[in-house]
């Protein structure tokens, strides 16, 4: 049972132009979200994250958009650039402390085209 | 300076054999993790240690033994070796629970 959905694998943008990644829940029982990037034989990375009580989480040119009702969030990149390029996975957490595990979604691969 | 490093990063053995992964942060975290990334791309949670105790242990095949000699290592031991074992797995830690710091990964082939 996939609590966390990514179901874009793959999305390819042109550099300077904005990229926008989705992520599904079904859990509303979430409290926090969680964006990280991937490069191949690398470890996953943290990027950006979000509580539920909020809706919009900025920095710098990555922001995460939270839509509680509709267990939708996104992460937006503008501009985009060709090191971003990488695998994206969405992960979300029921409360916090070391109680609880991240539930990682499948990822998105983005390709950043120059 | 490596923050999470695990070792080895790829790991060759036949169906049967007993192998370890070892894993060594100096963040001074708390928490540790063990992942395990698929053929299917999911990564999933298999372990979670905060200062030497177990706190999370998913449905993981007892063959899978976590061993933490102090809070700055968690090593995974695999007996028996499966082919469903093939994965990579990855060491993680953490502060807080939220931010996860990866290893680099270890790829495991069962042959």
């Amino acid at each position: 049972d996939q609590q966390v959905k990514q179901n874009s694998p793959s999305l390819s943008v042109q550099e300077g132009r904005i990229s926008i990644l989705n992520c599904d829940y079904t859990n509303s029982m979430f409290d926090y979200f969680l964006w990280y990037k991937k490069y191949p034989a690398e470890g996953p990375t943290f990027l950006i994250s979000i509580s539920s009580i909020k809706d919009k989480n900025e920095d710098g040119r990555f922001t995460v958009f939270l839509n509680k009702s509709a267990k939708h969030l996104s992460l937006h990149i503008v501009p985009s650039q060709p090191g971003d390029s990488a695998v994206y996975f969405c992960a979300a957490k029921r409360g916090g402390g070391s109680q609880g595990n991240l539930i990682f979604g499948k990822g998105t691969k983005l390709s950043v085209k120059p | 300076d490596t923050a999470v490093s695990q070792t080895p990063k790829y790991l060759v053995t036949q169906m049967g054999n007993d192998k370890s992964i070892k894993c060594e942060q100096n963040l001074g975290h708390d928490t540790m993790y063990w992942y395990k990334q698929d053929s299917k791309k999911f990564l999933k949670i298999m372990f979670s240690y905060n200062n030497k105790e177990l706190i999370i242990n998913e449905t993981v095949p007892n063959r899978f033994s976590p061993k933490s000699p102090d809070k700055a290592h968690l090593n995974l031991h695999i007996n028996s070796l499966e082919l469903g074992d093939s994965a990579v797995y990855f060491c993680a830690s953490s502060p807080y629970g939220l931010e996860l710091f990866f290893g680099s990964g270890t790829q495991l082939s069962v042959l």
